[in-house]
């Protein structure tokens, strides 16, 4: 069974960095393109950050290029995501999801974990 | 980029009846489209990709159409369970997502 476990949400101030972690079960993880989507308070979704499953391809959305970088571990089968910089605009539920393929569509998606930036 | 606009933002129906709701690409993205339900709370989970192929375990009252710039996603006879937001994404280039379309009870 396809697990996805996010962790690392937590309150930050303006300016400040977070690591967000997300354990991948059940399937090969080295073989999927990984990706963050997150979801403001009562707002919809935003795709964030790409990856692919060898870890040598990112991609970002241009709200967060050059604050944020995604890669993972495939030897600890998680995915990461690290938040510089961040800004009140960076609240959010941030989502981990597995690609069905290189490039396609979402099939697994994480429970979220809560970012809140705020003084 | 590619933009994703859904209608209508909001959608009043009662069970039984059958809804449409509508994604329309900024570019042609072929089928390269994808529905989600999400719930209060929770994950979207999938429910069409390759804007007309039904995912396994999805119900057959959930069904797909459209190429190009225009898809649609059909709901033939609305369950208690479907009351939800649902949200079209393009993953043609890169990935963009429709703002959402919230079903709620008439």
């Amino acid at each position: 069974e396809v697990q996805l476990l996010e962790s690392g949400g937590d309150l930050v101030q303006p300016g400040g960095s977070l690591r967000l972690s997300c354990a991948a079960f059940g399937f090969t993880f080295s073989s999927y393109a990984m990706s963050w989507v997150r979801q403001a308070p009562g707002k919809g979704l935003e795709w964030v950050s790409s990856i692919s499953g060898s870890g040598g391809s990112t991609y970002y959305a241009d709200s967060v290029k050059g604050r944020f970088t995604i890669f993972s571990d495939t030897s600890k089968n998680t995915l990461y995501l690290q938040m510089n910089s961040l800004r009140a605009e960076d609240t959010a539920v941030y989502y981990c999801a597995k690609h069905r393929d290189s490039n396609g569509y979402l099939d697994y998606w994480g429970q979220g974990t809560l970012v809140t930036v705020s003084s | 980029d590619i933009q994703m606009t859904q209608s209508p933002s909001t959608l009043s129906a009662s069970v039984g009846d059958r809804v449409t709701i509508t994604c329309r690409a900024s570019q042609n993205i072929s089928t390269r489209l994808a529905w989600y339900q999400q719930k209060p709370g929770k994950a979207p989970n999938i429910l069409i990709y390759k804007a007309s192929s039904l995912e396994s375990g999805v119900p057959s009252r959930f069904s797909g159409s459209g190429s190009g710039t225009d898809f649609t996603l059909t709901i033939s006879s609305l369950q208690p369970d479907d009351f939800a937001t649902y949200y079209c994404q393009q993953y043609n280039s890169y990935y963009t997502f429709g703002q959402g379309t919230k079903l709620e009870t008439k």
